[in-house]
């Protein structure tokens, strides 16, 4: 059975720190990693890695996929309190037509 | 563009009702979705479609039912609605296959 497992399911730092949260996943036929962010109401989209993409960056955030070790990390530098959020990783597997398998989430609060 | 357009927002049933939680989406996306977001459980796939005319079952489809007559609308049928279906839904769509999905607002919906 393919399986998500994020860490830590919830995190408290201050403004100003940097987060490492962490995704690690079992699954056959592996197509793409995702990173969704979630505020009040719908998830938005993070990063999609995939084996020719291994490695994405955008402004403070970048996230890594490790193949090997079946992981990925997302990680915010000079977080601001607007990241607290839930970060939500998930699976893509096969032809893409399965759906998305979602991991718990990490609930991220970012205090001033 | 509107996206993804879920109704009603919120909605209270008595067990043994039935409703439809509409989505409608306006980027002519083939790839169409439900999931279901419970404390603790993250997001659950209950049915999805690859095109107008073809739905198939996720990882939680009982109790459900969908169809999907137009590239743009998606609805959920609950048939008979029972208090372990209290959760939020989202509708979520792609242009192709499961990957960078676009959501929908959300729909609670409390069952009695």
């Amino acid at each position: 059975e393919d399986k998500v497992v994020q860490s830590p399911l919830s995190l408290v730092v201050h403004e100003g720190d940097t987060v490492t949260l962490n995704c690690s996943y079992e699954v056959t036929n592996f197509r793409s990693l995702l990173w969704y962010k979630q505020e009040k109401k719908a998830p938005t989209f993070l990063f999609m890695l995939t084996s020719s993409g291994i490695e994405k960056k955008s402004g403070r955030l970048s996230s890594i996929l490790d193949k090997k070790e079946l992981s990925s990390i997302l990680n915010i530098t000079a977080t601001q309190t607007g990241d607290s959020a839930i970060y939500l990783c998930a699976l893509c597997k096969g032809g893409g037509a399965d759906g998305l398998t979602f991991g718990k989430g990490t609930h991220l609060i970012i205090q001033p | 563009n509107a996206g993804v357009t879920q109704t009603p927002k919120f909605q209270v049933l008595k067990t043994g009702q039935s409703m439809t939680l509409q989505c409608a989406q306006d980027m002519n996306h083939e790839y169409m979705s439900w999931y279901r977001q419970d404390p603790g459980m993250g997001l659950r796939l209950i049915h999805y479609s690859v095109g107008a005319g073809i739905t198939d079952q996720g990882e939680v489809p009982n109790g459900y039912n969908v169809s999907r007559s137009t590239t743009e609308d998606f609805p959920l049928r609950l048939l008979s609605a029972a208090p372990s279906q209290t959760s939020v839904y989202f509708c979520a769509s792609s242009l192709g296959g499961a990957n960078v999905l676009t959501f929908g607002a959300g729909s609670r919906l409390t069952v009695l």
